[in-house]
């Protein structure tokens, strides 16, 4: 178990929608990253926050928004979904916010979404 | 920019077998380099990492070491089991940086036949 907790584990929807993944970071963590696996793509970084600010852009979709909050959990916010969004994606967190020696990331079990 | 190549799988052994999985990268700076482990069904799990030229990280038998010369992160094991069987996947980052993020490599799956 790493710590980083992600909800829902599964998530079946239609084109067309909206959906809200969720996670956790570890206890203490201050960065937060997201990351999608799909079968063609492999894994793609997203985003990555830390203390509640966006620090890092990767090949996101302008319909796709995340933010953290206060406590630290972070949301990823998927809309106008097409069948090509379905994959797994992976909340991960960190201590810090660079990637100094030492500052490892932790992924969660991921979020499977479907879209149908 | 910044890439790591893994060797393609499907690779397929037969327990207690030698395990070797390549991995060489392209960066500037001085990236971190890491095995993650994806059971299946499961996250990703950091398996082993390693900061520096000729660092050698190791953990549950497998071992990779730094190599800055051929900029290869190799990934081996001396005698695979069967509970071995996942996908390996390769992948560094910047040690000094703004960005926080990891680059991956697409994934070696593991088979280990009893």
């Amino acid at each position: 178990d790493s710590g980083v907790t992600q909800t829902p584990k599964h998530l079946i929807t239609a084109t067309g929608q909206r959906v809200t993944l969720r996670c956790s970071p570890r206890s203490g963590d201050l960065s937060v990253y997201w990351y999608q696996q799909s079968l063609d793509q492999g894994l793609q970084f997203l985003i990555q926050y830390y203390n509640g600010e966006e620090r890092a852009k990767g090949n996101i979709l302008e319909r796709f928004s995340a933010q953290q909050f206060p406590d630290l959990h972070s949301e990823l916010n998927l809309s106008s979904l097409e069948l090509g969004d379905s994959a797994l994606y992976f909340c991960a967190s960190s201590p810090r916010q660079g990637t100094s020696a030492g500052n490892t990331i932790y992924f969660g079990e991921g979020s499977w979404l479907t879209v149908v | 920019g910044n890439s790591v190549t893994q060797m393609e799988g499907p690779v397929t052994l037969s327990e207690e077998a030698f395990l070797t999985i390549n991995c060489t990268y392209t960066a500037t700076g001085y990236p971190s380099l890491f095995w993650y482990v994806q059971y299946p069904g499961e996250g990703l799990q950091l398996l082993l990492k390693a900061t520096k030229a000729d660092d050698k990280g190791s953990n549950k038998g497998f071992e990779a070491t730094y190599r800055k010369e051929t900029t290869s992160f190799h990934l081996e094991k001396g005698s695979v089991q069967v509970s071995d069987s996942a996908v390996y996947f390769c992948a560094l980052s910047e040690r000094v940086g703004s960005q926080g993020n990891l680059i991956f490599g697409k994934g070696t799956k593991l088979s280990v036949k009893p």
